[in-house]
């Protein structure tokens, strides 16, 4: 059974960066099945969609974040990375990583949804 | 980018009721949507995609419909555990989106 992990700093300053490891267990990353994808949930608000990336490295990013945002992936760790620059206390939020399934046409992001979560991570940006 | 909205934004319900959650779409996008249940402290869990296509182990008490713009999660009669926020999610356009949420709670 496929799981994720969310793993980094719980607490980040202002201005620094922000960098989180999503660990896939129970499956492989490399996977032409799947995208991996970040997501983030502010204190008592909805869901924001971060980015995706497939296992060979191709990225897709929210526009309102891309200036600040890079993310990566290790198919030799099974893992993949998050970074996000110049944070400030908008970017307090729960992040959570996700595979991505397609159920038709399977061309990035048409069909693809969030069908594994991981559990989630806390980030507080504060000095 | 595409905006969904979702009605209503809270509904009380009572166990055994059945109930409805319309989630819509700024843009039509076919059958291009999931629907999530999300409970307190716990990370989203995927009930339906497709619009309509029951995910894995989700009990059959929920069922989505739609096309288009328009498209409804119903749930024909609740139980304690369908207490929880329920967002929809567009899967066609560039950014993802999700809607709002609707929060279902006990009456």
């Amino acid at each position: 059974q496929m799981q994720l992990q969310e793993s980094g700093p719980g607490l980040v300053k202002p201005s620094e960066t922000l960098s989180l490891t999503c660990t896939v267990s129970g499956g492989s990353i490399s996977s032409s099945s799947y995208y991996w994808g970040w997501i983030r949930q502010p204190p008592g608000k909805g869901l924001e969609w971060i980015g995706s990336l497939y296992y060979s490295g191709t990225t897709y990013y929210n526009p309102s974040l891309k200036s600040r945002l890079t993310i990566s992936v290790d198919t030799s760790k099974n893992q993949f990375s998050l970074k996000l620059s110049s944070v400030t206390a908008a970017d307090t939020a729960v992040y959570y990583c996700a595979r991505l399934a397609c159920f038709t046409s399977c061309y990035y992001p048409r069909g693809y949804y969030m069908d594994v979560w991981g559990k989630g991570t806390t980030v507080t940006v504060s000095s | 980018d595409i905006q969904l909205t979702q009605s209503p934004s809270f509904l009380s319900a009572s166990v055994g009721d059945r109930v409805t959650i319309t989630c819509r779409a700024s843009l039509g996008i076919s059958n291009y949507l999931a629907w999530y249940q999300q409970k307190p402290g716990k990370a989203p869990k995927v009930l339906i995609y497709a619009a309509s296509t029951l995910e894995s182990g989700v009990p059959p008490r929920f069922s989505g419909s739609g096309s288009g713009t328009e498209f409804t999660l119903t749930i024909s009669s609740l139980q304690p555990e369908d207490f929880a926020t329920y967002y929809c999610q567009q899967l066609i356009g560039y950014p993802v989106t999700f809607g709002p949420g609707t929060k279902l709670d006990i009456k």
